[in-house]
């Protein structure tokens, strides 16, 4: 049973509001990731970290940002939702070279 | 890069086999399966490793040839909890993060 979770589930939200998504482990993996995903479709990479005060930027360009004070936490964060962001949004976490735990998404919906 | 999957759906009947490839156009060192179930996160079923290893997960087996960069997965007699979409995932993302292929949706029919 993988311990990482992803807070809201879905959360609809007006045109221009910040945004904080939520992403916590209790794992201990250094490594974590945000993935977008829309429906039907494959996953992006567009956030990662190696650990504390590690943030890059993955393969698909994305307005949000993220960051990593503790290992166990993980926010993506949109300072102004447009109606372009609205997917799914996945975090997960590894240990080493192993599989990806992930957590159970996050639908946004930017109307 | 991105790795092919193909082919982009099957549909089965229960107790069918199929098989679901995965290609690069770069060296691999690892190929990496997951199936995800509309509206559930990805879940993991195997990785293979540089070697041409053969896994197993229940009925479900992949090979991998590095030297074709590429890898095969293969359900046997397949099971309705079968049905979602599986994705190969190649390394090379920053922190060994995946590159995921477009996904093969597997529908099973009793």
């Amino acid at each position: 049973e993988a311990d990482i979770y992803q807070t809201p589930r879905y959360l609809v939200i007006g045109t221009g509001k910040k945004i904080t998504l939520e992403c916590s482990q209790t794992m201990g993996h250094d490594k974590m990731y945000w993935y977008q995903q829309d429906p039907g479709m494959e996953l992006h990479l567009i956030h990662y970290s190696y650990g504390v005060n590690s943030t890059e930027k993955g393969d698909l360009s994305s307005e949000s940002t993220v960051s990593r004070i503790r290992t166990e936490h993980f926010p993506l964060t949109l300072e102004s939702a447009r109606p372009s962001h609205t997917s799914q949004y996945l975090c997960a976490s590894r240990a080493g070279g192993f599989e990806a735990f992930f957590g159970q998404g996050t639908r946004l919906t930017v109307v | 890069q991105q790795p092919v999957q193909s082919p982009q759906a099957v549909i089965l009947r229960e107790g069918e086999d199929a098989v679901i490839n995965c290609s690069s156009s770069k060296a691999l060192y690892s190929v990496h399966w997951y199936r995800q179930k509309h509206g559930e996160a990805p879940v993991f079923l195997m990785i293979l490793l540089k070697g041409g290893e053969q896994k197993g997960h229940d009925k479900i087996s992949a090979s991998f040839n590095e030297k074709k960069q590429q890898s095969s997965l293969y359900l046997t007699a397949s099971q309705l909890s079968y049905s979602g979409t599986y994705f190969c995932g190649t390394p090379g993302g920053g922190a060994d993060g995946l590159t995921f292929g477009k996904g093969t949706h597997l529908i099973i029919q009793p």
